[in-house]
């Protein structure tokens, strides 16, 4: 079974802080995301990453960066968290082509005050 | 862009009732698309999806989906819901690289 995990379920942090947002994926993916998923608006695509170093913008990628520097695990980074990211974040990794569906971490509630 | 759009927000049906959940997409190339489902408390995990060949897909838990090229559609269906239904339904189209568009997604309600 395809496993992706995520560093923390439950985050707490204060505005201004440096967040750090881990995923690790077990299949081999070459295709790595990160969404945030908020009531109503479904899920939203942050960042986007096909191979190692190497990272797409998606729809919302204001206020974050990613990282990627082995293959098995990507990094979401919040330079400095706002209250307006305060949401449910998921990881998720699949095969290269579009055929190939998506696996998903158990998410990370990240509330900042 | 391509987008994808679920018709409904929040159904709510009782138990042995038909399911429709309506999707469609705006993009112009080859499409990939797939259903998800979201169970209380539980990771994202696929229902189904359709990538080419017969447009009638069919999914775990007796749901099946079918294709309509012409109207840009992939509505999902279950002859009869069952209270463990209740959950998230999102739609989704692929590009061919693999990045996917999100519905917005659909909350479906199984009264007992």
């Amino acid at each position: 079974d395809v496993k992706v995990t995520q560093s923390s379920r439950y985050l707490v942090k204060r505005t201004g802080e440096k967040v750090f947002l881990e995923c690790v994926q077990d299949m081999d993916h070459e295709n790595m995301f990160w969404y945030r998923q908020d009531p109503g608006l479904g899920l939203r695509l942050i960042y986007f990453s096909y191979d190692v170093k190497m990272k797409e913008k998606g729809d919302i990628p204001e206020g974050y960066s990613v990282s990627r520097e082995k293959k098995e695990r990507f990094s979401l980074i919040l330079e400095s968290a706002s209250t307006n990211q305060t949401s449910m974040y998921l990881c998720a990794s699949s095969f290269r082509t579009g055929a190939y569906e998506q696996y998903f971490g158990p998410g990370t509630r990240l509330t900042v005050t | 862009a391509q987008s994808v759009s679920q018709h409904n927000h929040h159904v709510i049906l009782s138990e042995a009732a038909s399911l429709e959940l309506g999707c469609n997409y705006s993009y112009g190339g080859t499409v990939n698309l797939f259903w998800y489902v979201q169970y209380p408390g539980q990771h994202l995990q696929l229902l189904l999806k359709y990538f080419s060949g017969d447009p009638l897909v069919k999914g775990i838990k007796g749901f099946e989906a079918e294709f309509i090229k012409s109207k840009f559609s992939f509505n999902l269906r279950k002859p009869s819901v069952q209270w463990s239904d209740t959950a998230e339904y999102f739609c989704a189209v692929n590009t061919n690289a693999g990045k996917s568009t999100f519905g917005d997604g659909t909350t479906l309600t199984v009264k007992p």
